[in-house]
């Protein structure tokens, strides 16, 4: 099974950029890395997802090094609604493996 | 992106019997998951359904336990056979739509087995 490695609470203030560093220790060449999103009592919800450099969208970036064993999210200036845990995967063919997560909370 | 619906949204039944989840999706999909979340832990995958073939179950959970059917592109089920306390968790059904890794979910399915 691939194996991610990510800390598992993250404290932040309002208005901080936060980065949220994932280990990807057996990434295959054809995996992607893509990171989702859950609040409670919902299911996950897609962020963003990259193979390599960076990647931004709307509501976040993704920092992937060359060697690709690690990738980091960062969220800019976050607000009390981004409190929730965030999920990095190795995704390709077969490979849809939850880690621990990164649980969030974002203080006023 | 697709939307995913799942009935029942939760239920409380009782041990010993069994119980359907049903996940249907908005638009044709070639890969869909079923997922099981206890509270405050993640998402642990069950097995992946492709429609036309049996599904493929992963480590440490079995046929017999969770019959999975996957009639049509749009459409599948997960049962929860003979169910005990411990099978008391979140259902989650998920999508792949393009084969991209992106998967989209339900909103999962409460089951609390008394």
């Amino acid at each position: 099974l691939a194996k991610t490695t990510q800390p598992i609470s993250m404290d932040s203030y309002e208005g901080q950029e936060v980065n949220i560093t994932c280990s990807h220790n057996n990434i295959a060449t054809n995996d992607y890395i893509t990171w989702y999103q859950q609040f409670p009592s919902q299911g996950p919800r897609f962020i963003i997802q990259g193979y390599k450099t960076k990647v931004t969208n709307e509501v976040a970036s993704l920092f992937i090094p060359a060697d690709r064993k690690s990738s980091t999210l960062s969220l800019p200036r976050v607000s009390l609604s981004d409190t929730a845990v965030y999920y990095c995967l190795q995704t390709g063919a077969n490979n849809l493996f939850f880690g621990t997560g990164t649980r969030l909370t974002v203080i006023p | 992106s697709a939307v995913i619906s799942q009935k029942p949204s939760r239920d409380i039944c009782q041990r010993g019997t069994s119980l359907t989840i049903q996940c249907q999706v908005d638009s044709q999909v070639t890969m869909m998951f079923w997922y099981r979340q206890q509270p405050g832990q993640s998402l642990t995958l069950i097995a992946t359904a492709n429609q036309g073939s049996e599904a493929t179950y992963e480590s440490g959970f079995v046929i017999d336990k969770f019959p999975i059917s996957r009639p049509n592109l749009t459409f599948s089920t997960l049962t929860v056979s003979n169910m005990s306390p411990e099978d008391s968790s979140i259902y989650l059904c998920s999508a792949d739509r393009e084969n991209t890794g992106e998967l989209f979910f339900g909103e999962g399915s409460r089951l609390t087995v008394l």
